[in-house]
């Protein structure tokens, strides 16, 4: 099984820095998703962190601590497009994925 | 090259009836799943095929839920004798692998089912 801690809802000003954090406790961890998901739209990969440390994807990353159970993912530069959910998706051993609610995060001017 | 295509796109029916979903996934992909969105929740997991093991079905809600994907490729989700909670966005996903191998899902456009 598996727990997943995001907060609901964040936001944001154009232009801004905003971070949105993950806890999780998941069994057989292999790694750990971050996908988009645009309003009326299907979810669309953005990062996939495997080993701790920073991935760094244009104005898009994404941190990984395995130990701690804990991501992160970081958004720079914030545009309105970003406006969408933010879904952190633990990925388990021989299971499918399991996608949450996700964090739904509104950027305004 | 293609992506994951899923038809009808929106799908209209009386309660009660059998409706047929269906999903293309990308050319090669072994890992196919199917998920359902009612409006303003997460994504719900239906079903996940893996190339030619069986299917994981424990996502399902009820027995009026089935699934086959034929050939290794083509998927069809079809419910029965629909209810009007049925109604939800169905979206089919594929991968190159799953099983934890962590290959990213490649989403479709999805199937807007509505129940009257």
């Amino acid at each position: 099984g598996q727990n997943i801690d995001q907060p609901t809802e964040m936001t944001a000003t154009e232009g801004a820095i905003v971070q949105i954090n993950c806890t999780y406790q998941t069994s057989g961890f292999n790694g750990l998703f971050w996908y988009q998901q645009h309003a009326g739209e299907a979810p669309t990969f953005l990062s996939y962190n495997v080993l701790d440390g920073l991935e760094e994807k244009g104005r898009f990353s994404s941190f990984l601590s395995r130990s701690k159970g804990y991501s992160y993912l970081l958004l720079k530069e914030l545009q309105m497009k970003d406006s969408a959910s933010y879904l952190c998706v633990p990925n388990q051993a021989g299971t499918a994925l399991i996608f949450g609610k996700g964090t739904t995060l509104s950027v305004s001017s | 090259g293609a992506g994951v295509s899923q038809s009808p796109s929106n799908k209209v029916t009386e309660k009660g009836k059998d409706v047929e979903l269906r999903c293309d996934p990308i050319s090669g992909h072994t890992a196919l799943y199917w998920y359902r969105q009612s409006l303003g929740q997460g994504l719900e997991f239906l079903i996940y095929f893996q190339g030619n093991s069986a299917p994981d079905k424990s996502g399902l809600p009820s027995d009026r839920f089935s699934a086959e994907r034929t050939g290794g490729s083509v998927s069809t989700l079809t419910i029965q004798r629909t209810q009007q909670e049925d109604s939800a966005v169905y979206l089919c996903a594929s991968s190159l692998s799953g099983g934890g191998a962590g290959y990213e899902q490649y989403f479709g456009p999805g199937t807007r089912l509505t129940v009257t």
